[in-house]
């Protein structure tokens, strides 16, 4: 079974940092890219960051850049997302998304969704 | 920043309708668009990739078309597991970016 699985959500204050991690299984793991996507309570879906099979591609919303950043580790089947400088509007359910294709960008979508780890950034 | 932009917002309708929304590119994407469909507590799933391309599994009642700037998903003969909210999102640029989301509810 395809399955991703986030870890490292919780409650922390800003100006923290925070690490989520994205357990991959079912597939072959360094033949896609990989994101991060979120929602805000109330909100739309907003892509967050995306990396491509070898890592040679990365890109990142402007709402992040320079404060997270994307790493995987195609030996571990895992993907992770450090977040650094956290906000109150950083406060969201962090989806760890699998692309259909090894690059970024990328003319197919996004098909396999985690259930997601919730940030709540908050004094 | 490519910019994505949905109409409607939001949207009601009766089981048995046909509904159309509409997304609209800030610049040329060719057909790198995908919709997906949100439920509450639930993983977003992918419907159609390449602005027209129906995932495995997905009804035939789903249909999207377009190129360039401008997609539509039509969904024919609604269905009571049909209402959610829907997205397009392009991945054109390495920034991707996703529409603000059209809520189809039932009449």
């Amino acid at each position: 079974e395809v399955q991703l699985v986030e870890s490292g959500g919780g409650l922390v204050q800003p100006g923290r940092s925070l690490r989520l991690s994205c357990a991959a299984s079912g597939f072959i793991f360094d033949d896609y890219a990989m994101h991060w996507v979120r929602q805000a309570p109330g909100k739309g879906l907003e892509w967050v960051s995306g990396i491509s099979w070898n890592s040679n591609s990365i890109g990142y919303a402007d709402s992040v850049k320079g404060r997270f950043t994307i790493s995987r580790d195609n030996a571990k089947n895992s993907v992770h997302l450090h977040m650094n400088s956290l906000r109150r509007e950083d406060t969201a359910s962090y989806y760890c998304v699998k692309d259909m294709g090894p690059h970024t960008p990328s003319s197919y979508g996004m098909d396999v969704w985690g259930q997601g780890t919730t940030v709540i950034v908050s004094s | 920043d490519i910019q994505m932009t949905q109409s409607p917002s939001s949207l009601s309708a009766s089981v048995g309708d046909s509904v159309t929304i509409d997304c609209r590119a800030s610049q040329d994407i060719i057909t790198y668009l995908s919709w997906y469909q949100h439920k509450p507590g639930k993983a977003p799933k992918l419907l159609i990739s390449g602005a027209s391309t129906l995932e495995s599994g997905v009804p035939s009642r789903f249909t999207g078309r377009g190129s360039g700037t401008d997609f539509a998903l039509t969904i024919s003969s609604l269905q009571p597991e049909d209402f959610a909210t829907y997205y397009c999102q392009q991945s054109y640029s390495t920034l991707y970016t996703f529409g603000q989301g059209t809520k189809l509810d039932i009449k």
